[in-house]
Parts: structure tokens; C-alpha cells; sequence
């Protein structure tokens, strides 16, 4: 069936250090990933997406990769700051017509100063 | 910045009651849905809506559940009769487009059925 997990619920990691947080998913057929942080409070935000087609993708201070063969997600945040701390979800997109997102159950990460 | 406004933030209501909750979704946007999360769960998706119909929905979206564009702003969900298990946080998203295209969220609204 499709599902998409997370490896680890807390992740804490010193201020200034880099994080990664790692995501496995199940559906071969999924072709677009998003990684989204979540606030206490709040709803979902979008940090980066990729698609398949690409094995990595880099944005401001964020990096996600994309191991096919493993069907293996990570976020790498780079000197990672207290304001970083918030729940982050991995989601996955089939396209092709279909809409819904399918999430991982989330992970958690402290940010220790 | 355009973002997605929900209303109201928290619902409270008696098992057996219908509750509307109500997004309004970005403006330019064409595709509307919504997700809930279970405290302490992933989220989870109910139903996407394109042009006026709903475009795909999942198996928790079952006949208790209905969702609406009643003008050119509001999108709102509809629970008849509300369970215990209905209580959950439900998000409202939209994109311009689908699949592939990001989708924005609103902050939620708290449901709690007693």
C-alpha cells in the first residue's frame, strides 16, 4: 500500500550544527516530493519540493535528496537555528491527475542553543 | 503575502452536530483541499475540489462529509453529524495547480466533538 515514513520522531541538534531529516516512502509510482515545516500552532509550510527526475535540489540554507533506488527522501538543513525548531513532514504527489498529498508522520526537530 | 485564512480557529460542538468550517483560499487559486490531522498523526487527506466539483476524495470523506464554493472566496467544510473521532485539527490548502504545484496551507481550525 502507499505509505511514507519517518525514520526518527526527535531529532536535537546543536545551534549552528546541520540537520538532516530522513524520509522513507513506499510508492514507486510517486513522482514529486515536498517537504513541509509545521509550527506549533500552525499550519504546514512549505520549504522544497523535487521531482523525480532530479536527485537533488537546493534552496536557501535547505537541501533535499531524492535515492530512488531506496525510495529515500532526506532534508539536510544547513547551520541550523533555533528558529528551525518545528515538526517537519515529508509529503509525496503521484501527479498524473491525482491531487492529494500523502504525509509522513513527522519529525520533531530540537534546536539545543 | 497571500495566504490562506481559516475560520474560526476552534470549534467546539456536542457529538451529533453539524459544524461548517470555512477557508478562504488565495485568490488567483484554483484548486482547494483539505487535509485534517489526528492529534499526534500525520496528516491526512480528505478532498480536493476543482471548478465546482470535487476532483478526488479519500475514504475518511465518506456521506457525513461535503464541501462547497458557495461564491468567489469561501470554501467550506461540512460535517452533518459530527463523532467523537471527528476531532482533529483540519487544514485548508490551495494551489494554481495541481499535482506537481505547491500547496499552500491555512493555520487550521481545532474541532472538538464532546
Amino acid at each position: 500500500g502507499e505509505s511514507v515514513g519517518l525514520h526518527l520522531p526527535t531529532l536535537s541538534v546543536q545551534e549552528g550544527d546541520n540537520s538532516i531529516i530522513n524520509c522513507a516512502y513506499s510508492n514507486s509510482a510517486s513522482d514529486y516530493f515536498i517537504w513541509y515545516k509545521q509550527e506549533s500552532g500552525k499550519g504546514p509550510q512549505f520549504i522544497i519540493d523535487i521531482r523525480s527526475n532530479m536527485d537533488k535540489r537546493q534552496g536557501q540554507r535547505v537541501t533535499v535528496l531524492l535515492n530512488k533506488t531506496v525510495k529515500h527522501l532526506s532534508l539536510q538543513i544547513a547551520a541550523t537555528q533555533p528558529g528551525d525548531s518545528a515538526v517537519y513532514f515529508c509529503a509525496e504527489n503521484k501527479g498524473s491527475g491525482t491531487y492529494k498529498y500523502i504525509f509522513g508522520t513527522g519529525t520533531r526537530l530540537k534546536v539545543l542553543a | 503575502e497571500p495566504e490562506v485564512t481559516q475560520t474560526p480557529s476552534h470549534q467546539v460542538t456536542q457529538m451529533g452536530q453539524e459544524v461548517i468550517l470555512r477557508c478562504v483560499p488565495i485568490s488567483n487559486h484554483l484548486y482547494f483541499y483539505w487535509y485534517r490531522q489526528i492529534l499526534g498523526q500525520k496528516v491526512e487527506f480528505l478532498v480536493s475540489f476543482y471548478n465546482n466539483e470535487i476532483s478526488e476524495k479519500s475514504e475518511i470523506f465518506d456521506d457525513q462529509f461535503s464541501v462547497e464554493r458557495p461564491d468567489g472566496s469561501n470554501f467550506t467544510l461540512k460535517i452533518r453529524s459530527t463523532k467523537l473521532e471527528d476531532s482533529a485539527m483540519y487544514f485548508c490548502a490551495s494551489s494554481a495547480a495541481t499535482g506537481e504545484g505547491e500547496q499552500f496551507f491555512g493555520p487550521g481550525t481545532r474541532l472538538t466533538v464532546l
